[in-house]
């Protein structure tokens, strides 16, 4: 069954270093989504991405966020200058169509030191 | 509250016993999703129900969605140790495609 992947699982960092979260949709996917989770929290929605731009996007996902398709398979998220309070699992998904089933990855725990 | 609260947030319950979860919302959607997360792990998609629909089944699962009350139900019956995780109610508005999650329901199943 075709499943999201998200690398790496786990990153660590120093705080003012750029990650970039790699995830693979689905491949008839077209809607894709980031999502993060701080520990013991709610999931947060921090953006949408469809057709090669950005088609919603939350109060969290600000300047030090950006999301990129590079190529026809991935779906990037970069932090540019991480902070202590980025740290969290970062959750990739992806829906064949809007407003349907979102299928999400594996995650990425995120820790900022 | 937000939209999407869990009710309640912890249930301990016995192997065999069904589990029953509630959720609530506060504005018009377009449908509500159902989500699984054991611990520490990724988000298992469980069930959507659309607002035009009052109830669903999958397998163990059975989803109900009351609109004029803004509120939806999870119940897992016949319920296994391995159905232990949290369960989280998810709403997508009617404009809009994300998803906007709850505080979710830890569910122990004790063997």
């Amino acid at each position: 069954e075709p499943e999201v992947t998200q690398t790496p699982s786990h990153q660590v960092t120093q705080m003012g270093q750029e990650v970039i979260l790699r995830c693979v949709p689905i491949s008839n996917h077209l809607y894709f989504y980031w999502y993060r989770q701080i520990l013991g929290q709610k999931v947060e929605f921090l953006v949408s991405f469809y057709n090669n731009e950005i088609s919603e996007k939350s109060e969290i996902f600000d300047d030090q966020f950006s999301v990129e398709r590079p190529d026809g398979s991935n779906f990037t998220l970069k932090i540019r200058s991480t902070k202590l309070e980025d740290s969290a699992m970062y959750f990739c998904a992806s829906s064949e169509w809007s407003q349907e089933t979102q299928y999400f990855g594996p995650g990425t725990r995120l820790l900022v030191l | 509250s937000q939209q999407g609260e869990e009710d309640p947030q912890a249930l301990s319950i016995q192997e065999g016993e069904n589990a029953t979860m509630n959720c609530s919302y506060k504005t018009s959607i377009n449908n509500l999703q159902w989500y699984r997360q054991n611990s520490g792990r990724g988000l298992v998609h469980l069930i959507l129900i659309r607002s035009n629909e009052r109830e669903k089944h999958s397998g163990r699962l059975r989803v109900t969605l009351d609109t004029s009350k803004k509120s939806s139900s999870l119940l897992i019956t016949a319920s296994r140790a391995a159905d232990t995780a949290s369960y989280f109610c998810a709403t997508v508005k009617a404009a809009g495609n994300k998803l906007t999650f709850g505080g979710g329901t830890r569910v122990l199943v004790k063997p």
